[in-house]
């Protein structure tokens, strides 16, 4: 069976240090992978997703990049966190079907830039 | 952009009673309504979904409703439990662009009360 690990849970950063958060997919090839952002109170905001290794597309202009640097390893770093880059961050997977793909999230990062 | 309006932002319903989430889309292309459930400090996860050639899908005690011509789409909850309680996403996109193209409603905490 296909399962996504995100780590890690919570982390808290200050700001103007870097941040690395990895997401890993495991039973399953070539899968499309994303990032979302989910802000207190707010729905999910897409920022990259990637369609295969080295393939990252950004959805929002922001202090963030992505990689995916394995078929199932994606990454979202930042150099420099700012104050607003606080909040729930989601990785998701799916598998490119060309309709009706189901998208199955891990766990979560909360993280606070204080 | 293309946005998804969801209500309400907050819903208490007691034990056994319906729940209701409602949602509005704009662009007349979508072709596939998810519906996603999230517990707290959980990802969000696959709930039912519904395409727009029938009118209402049913999955146990969860039902979709759709209406094409007013552009809406709801879920129902027969017989809330407790358990039920969470944060509900809807969403909308165009089959064939995929998961890169969805767009999430603003969410509904539902709370169940004994």
């Amino acid at each position: 069976s296909q399962t996504i690990h995100q780590w890690p849970a919570t982390l808290v950063q200050p700001v103007g240090s870097p941040l690395s958060l990895e997401c890993t997919v495991e039973g399953t090839s070539n899968p499309n992978l994303y990032w979302y952002r989910q802000a207190a109170g707010r729905g999910l905001q897409l920022l990259f997703y990637s369609v295969g290794i080295g393939q990252i597309s950004s959805e929002v202009p922001q202090n963030l990049s992505a990689s995916r640097p394995q078929d199932r390893q994606f990454i979202l770093s930042s150099k420099k966190l700012l104050l607003s880059d606080s909040g729930f961050y989601l990785c998701a997977w799916s598998v490119p079907t060309g309709r009706d793909e189901k998208l199955f999230f891990g766990s979560g990062t909360q993280l606070s830039v204080l | 952009q293309q946005q998804v309006k969801q209500s309400p932002q907050s819903l208490i319903v007691q034990k056994g009673g319906i729940s209701i989430i409602n949602c509005a889309y704009e662009n007349t292309a979508f072709d596939y309504f998810p519906w996603y459930q999230q517990f707290p400090g959980k990802g969000p996860a696959l709930l039912i979904a519904i395409r727009p050639d029938v009118s209402e899908k049913k999955e146990g005690r969860f039902t979709i409703s759709f209406n094409k011509s007013a552009k809406q789409f709801s879920l129902h909850i027969m017989d809330s439990q407790p358990g039920d309680s969470a944060t509900y996403f809807c969403a909308a996109t165009r089959a064939i662009f995929g998961n890169e193209k969805l767009t999430f409603g603003t969410g509904t905490r539902l709370t169940i009360i004994p």
